[in-house]
């Protein structure tokens, strides 16, 4: 089953934040976020598995709610190489794979 | 080499041609992972494989049919495809996982893109 995210796609102005959402209908193992840009690979950002953990680098963190089976990833004072294509994959209590949501496109402009 | 590389970048093909995607990873990674992804349409997942055994088939046609020699190269072998299986094809590794999950991060390839025609 596929998460959902939201927004679907945001436009920042350099240094405002902003969250996506990324939310499922199972019970999850863990939350990975990726992120893409155009025209490359998509490229690992960070995991939270279950427990509620809270993770973050530089100005990039993200939260996961087990309960609500929801995660959200916070962008903050955003840059212009945060633009890209957002993806949350997550993982149920089984199997080996990931199922990922649709994306979320962050443009962020000058 | 480094990371995740993938052979062809770039690959056109006819609906009775066979072709073979190529994959290959130096990250001594144990799990290797096929994706498609079409326009606006999630990430999604074809196979994957642990130590060589291939563990997910994620309701794949039979026209798409993978192989794994040794958890360093994954190909993905291509007949009588149809226009609707143009895409970007992405290749990922990572540690194995467990049973009960535990999906470690996954380093993915720059792709191949397939048009079908």
């Amino acid at each position: 089953q596929q998460p959902v995210q939201s927004p679907q796609a945001v436009i920042l102005r350099e240094g405002e934040d902003a969250v996506i959402n990324c939310s499922s209908s199972k019970a999850l193992y863990s939350v990975h976020w990726y992120r893409q840009k155009h025209g490359e690979a998509p490229v690992f950002l960070m995991i939270l598995l279950k427990g509620g953990e809270q993770k973050g680098h530089d100005k990039i963190s993200a939260s996961f709610n087990e309960k609500k089976q929801q995660s959200s990833l916070y962008l903050t004072a955003s840059q212009l190489s945060y633009s890209g294509t957002y993806f949350c994959g997550t993982e149920g209590n089984s199997g080996y794979a990931l199922n990922f949501g649709k994306g979320t496109s962050l443009l962020v402009t000058p | 080499e480094t990371g995740v590389t993938q052979t062809p970048r770039h690959l056109v093909m006819g609906m009775t041609n066979k072709k073979s995607l190529k994959c290959e990873q130096h990250l001594g990674h144990n799990a290797m992972y096929w994706y498609k992804q079409s326009a606006k349409k999630p990430l999604e997942l074809m196979f994957v494989y642990n130590f060589k055994e291939q563990t997910e088939n994620n309701s794949v046609p039979s026209r798409f049919s993978p192989e794994c020699p040794n958890s360093s190269h994954l190909f993905l072998h291509l007949h009588t495809l149809q226009p609707e299986d143009s895409a970007l094809y992405l290749c990922a590794s990572s540690q194995a996982g467990m049973t009960s999950g535990g999906v470690r991060e996954q380093y993915f390839g720059p792709g191949t893109r397939l048009t079908v025609t």
